[in-house]
């Protein structure tokens, strides 16, 4: 079975501009989180989708946005870039019965890097 | 609102046991913890995940206390290649929180 497949994987912007980044689950998977992670912050969760409707969401401005398609697969728009946006972000898929409890599976990540 | 807190990293020799400990002294009634592995250029890999007392599987236990504030992962018999970041993370419902992590470092 494939695994979590997000793209681009490496991207840099400058700030201001907006970028979005694909996340494609595992066959099967309803459920789609996303996840920035920085060395200071560690994993910090950003959203769930769940079919096609956003469940759960962090503690991140407006700014961060998403948005999950009918095929489960799910895009993650930042707009208005800020330097503190350079990170790793991973995309997660599960079987979504419950984000707290459900396994996770992780993509490799993309790598944003904000100038 | 639940936070969990672990040391930011720990050194131990291969054929070692080791166990990180994880706070979370806010744990809700229907909050899970659960630990993931992650590698450098990877995403983090589900290891264990437990509610309370002790759970094992193939490559590590979990140990829970009675009154759910910490647990304990631990893995025995290190090698090489168990050197990665930690996490522990404390979910519920609609809730999903991860510690900062603790980066594990095995000496041959």
């Amino acid at each position: 079975k494939a695994g979590v497949t997000q793209t681009p994987r490496y991207l840099i912007k400058t700030r201001g501009q907006q970028v979005t980044l694909s996340c494609s689950p595992i066959s099967g998977h309803r459920s789609v989180s996303w996840y920035q992670q920085t060395p200071g912050q560690g994993l910090q969760f950003l959203f769930e989708y769940f079919s096609e409707t956003q469940r759960n969401k962090g503690n991140f401005p407006g700014r961060f946005s998403g948005r999950q398609f009918s095929n489960s697969r799910s895009e993650m728009n930042v707009s208005t870039l800020e330097l503190g946006d350079s990170a790793l972000y991973l995309c997660a898929s599960s079987l979504g019965r419950r984000i707290g409890t459900d396994t996770q599976y992780f993509g490799p990540g993309t790598r944003l890097t904000v100038l | 609102l639940a936070k969990t807190t672990q040391p930011i990293s720990m050194d131990s020799y291969e054929g070692q046991e080791v166990n990180i400990t994880c706070s979370h002294n806010n744990i809700a009634t229907n909050d899970y913890i659960t630990w993931y592995q992650q590698f450098p250029s990877q995403g983090p890999r589900f290891i264990i995940q437990g509610y309370k007392t002790k759970v094992t599987n193939e490559v590590a236990s979990l140990f829970i206390p009675a009154d759910r504030k910490s647990s304990t992962l631990s893995l025995p018999r290190v090698s090489l290649s168990d050197t990665a970041v930690y996490y522990c993370l404390v979910g519920g419902d609609d809730k999903i929180i991860f510690g900062k992590g603790t980066r594990l470092h095995i000496l041959p």
